[in-house]
């Protein structure tokens, strides 16, 4: 079965730090991955998603992550976190050949501190 | 566009008591889910549907069960709540050309 795993459950910054949470996922496919935002009080909300082609995408907000396919890793990262980043990370894969089942890792709490 | 919606916001339940939530989107998508969220566990898919009239099961689908009778409604419903089931439940929708997932506000379920 498809499990999505990150590694850092806990993060805590000092703005203009650099950020990279790590994710990692198991399935031996092709895979559509994605980063989902929650902000305290909010909705989840897409930070960026790879589907094929350039494996580094950008998303939103200065968010970025690498698609390794050799090390099944996602991994999101920004050169310099702001206090407005404050919020809860999810990883999230889907396979191609099971297109609408998304898998969410455990996610990542961000506390980014002024 | 009010995206996708959810109702109720709260709700809470004695052990054995039954209830739906509904969630409505307005973006015309095929997908359909419904998740929970509980701390450190993040988000786990209980049912989803594909179009209308159609469900398939997730993760976790054990004491829920789901109707898609219209294309913009998805109903979950719990027959007999267990405290096992207080948490966070998200709906979300997506059109099949892009899997991005639109997600409600959220609906937080306390059964005592």
């Amino acid at each position: 079965a498809q499990s999505v795993s990150q590694h850092n459950h806990h993060v805590i910054l000092s703005e203009a730090a650099s950020l990279e949470l790590g994710c990692n996922y198991s399935y031996g496919g092709t895979v559509n991955l994605f980063w989902y935002v929650q902000y305290p009080g909010q909705h989840l909300q897409l930070l960026l998603k790879y589907f094929s082609g350039d494996p580094l995408v950008k998303g939103i907000k200065g968010f970025e992550a690498e698609f390794i396919k050799s090390k099944f890793s996602f991994n999101l990262r920004k050169p310099s976190v702001q206090w407005s980043d404050t919020a809860e990370y999810f990883c999230a894969v889907m396979s191609s050949s099971n297109t609408g089942k998304l898998i969410f890792g455990q996610g990542t709490t961000l506390q980014v501190k002024p | 566009n009010a995206g996708v919606t959810q109702t109720p916001k709260f709700r809470v339940l004695k052990t054995g008591q039954s209830m739906t939530l509904l969630c409505a989107q307005d973006m015309n998508h095929e997908y359909m889910y419904w998740y929970r969220q509980d701390p450190g566990m993040g988000l786990r898919l209980i049912h989803y549907s594909v179009g209308e009239g159609t469900t398939a099961k997730g993760e976790v689908p054990d004491g829920y069960n789901v109707s898609r009778l219209k294309k913009q409604n998805f109903l979950l419903g719990l027959e007999s709540a267990a405290p096992s089931q207080t948490s966070v439940y998200f709906c979300a929708s997506s059109a099949w050309t892009s899997y991005e997932q639109y997600f409600g506000p959220g609906t937080r379920l306390t059964v005592t």
